[in-house]
């Protein structure tokens, strides 16, 4: 148990659908990450945010959204995905950005299937 | 950020230790090495960070060769619980970014 946890843990959906995911970090951290698992490939960011403000946006397509609210919540918004958007998506906290080490700790994961 | 290169992968024998290797040769003076594992299915766990000085933990010690060039992940008595893929990653002080490769594929056998 990390102190990060992510909803749903599998989740599969149609091309047309839309879904979210949400993480949330019991940990009193300033700084969230999605990041994006695809088969055999490595880890890849596609999102940062500290503070609530969005700085690293890794040129992630536009159907997916995401949303941080506070500190301790983020949200991946997902609408007219493809087959190949299938992939592990983790989320990942740290006390911040800008330290000078800056461990991260991740959630276990949603495992999305698109269809 | 500096790359990384890591042998794919790597056996042990329960209860000896795993040395994994991971060169860094062009990483800069503010980069940090930083190790993660990652269980099947499940996401990455921290394990240990370093500068240039040799570090411990309770999960693992790391050696960094005096140039930092090149670094080694030591677990002084592997279990079959540390079967994983083990990523080396370098990182500016600073940076929000980890840039995950493709790690080494560790197994302990029994």
């Amino acid at each position: 148990e990390t102190g990060v946890t992510q909803t749903p843990r599998h989740l599969v959906m149609g091309m047309t659908n839309k879904k979210s995911l949400k993480c949330e970090q019991h940990l009193g951290h300033n700084a969230m990450y999605w990041y994006k698992q695809s088969a055999k490939k490595p880890l890849e960011l596609m999102f940062v945010y500290n503070f609530k403000e969005q700085t690293e946006n890794n040129s992630v397509p536009s159907r997916f959204s995401p949303e941080c609210p506070n500190s301790s919540h983020l949200f991946l918004h997902l609408h007219t995905l493809q087959p190949e958007d299938s992939a592990l998506y983790l989320c990942a906290s740290s006390r911040e950005t800008s330290g000078i080490v800056n461990e991260q700790f991740f959630g276990p994961g949603t495992r999305l299937t698109v269809l | 950020d500096a790359k990384t290169t890591q042998p794919t992968s790597m056996d042990c024998a329960e209860g000896r230790a795993a040395n994994l290797p991971c060169n860094h040769s062009t990483i800069s003076g503010n980069e940090y090495v930083y190790w993660y594992r990652q269980i099947h299915s499940q996401g990455p766990q921290y394990i240990i960070h370093g500068l240039k000085n040799n570090e411990t933990n309770e999960m693992a010690s790391l050696i960094i060769t005096e140039d930092r060039k090149s670094s080694t992940l030591i677990l002084p008595h592997a279990t079959l619980r540390d079967t994983a893929v083990y990523y080396c990653i370098v990182k500016a002080g600073g940076s929000e970014k980890l840039v995950f490769g493709k790690g080494t594929k560790l197994t302990v056998n029994p």
